[in-house]
């Protein structure tokens, strides 16, 4: 979805650097969410901002940290990357017009590697 | 707690043949449902949604999935696999009770054989 865009697509880094993972979208939502895919195991929440000033953990959030920039704008950083953080990164985005069972809204991904 | 399991990590088909993934749900409250799509280097897309409104509900690119309450299932299928359908596919689920918290089922990829 053009409307959501994430920066890097592809990041390759050794263990104990920083990493920051970008999302903006041009949907005009309020709500944002961070997810990571491992094979096998779906989708899991890692952040999520429902406003500029509401910030929630998700299921995995530990190693994570986020900032809300900008209703458009939500950024992922991984302060010192382990391995075990290698992963495909999703950011999405849904709105509340119409209720509360809108559909989220994804970027292409990034594939983060860390060696 | 909610939760969302797809039976079958990998299925495959013949060009031209039912398509049939399976998706059951566990909720509290009466749940929303998607199904979204994952084509090779993207993100998921909507394929349709179930909110209450009909049992039966028909998505994009020829899917369908009926909601069936008492086998807590939302299956979904199309009547004749296009060799473009090869994707993988997700099941998810979103509380009604307010908070829009989706739980995404671990995925279904679908070969289609020519």
């Amino acid at each position: 979805d053009a409307d959501v865009t994430q920066t890097p697509r592809n990041r390759i880094t050794k263990t104990g650097k920083r990493i920051m993972l970008e999302c903006s979208q041009t949907k005009g939502h309020d709500r944002m969410y961070w997810y990571r895919q491992d094979p096998g195991l779906g989708l899991r929440l890692i952040y999520y901002s429902f406003d500029v000033k509401d910030i929630n953990k998700g299921e995995i959030s530990d190693g994570y940290s986020v900032s809300r920039q900008a209703q458009a704008k939500f950024s992922l950083s991984l302060e010192s990357a382990i391995p075990n953080q290698t992963a495909l990164y999703f950011c999405a985005t849904s709105g509340n017009t119409g209720g509360n069972n809108q559909p989220q809204h994804f970027g292409d991904g990034t594939r983060l590697s860390i060696l | 707690a909610q939760s969302v399991t797809q039976l079958g990590s990998h299925v495959s088909v013949s060009e031209g043949a039912l398509v049939l993934l399976r998706c059951n749900y566990s909720s509290s409250v009466p749940p929303y449902l998607f199904w979204y799509v994952q084509y090779p280097n993207q993100g998921l897309q909507l394929l349709l949604k179930y909110t209450s409104a009909a049992t039966l509900v028909k998505g994009i690119n020829g899917f369908e999935a009926e909601f069936k309450k008492s086998e807590t299932s939302f299956h979904l299928t199309k009547p004749s696999a296009h060799m473009s359908d090869a994707a993988e596919y997700f099941c998810a689920l979103m509380n009604s009770g307010g908070y829009q918290k989706v739980t995404f089922g671990t995925g279904t990829k679908l070969q289609v054989i020519p």
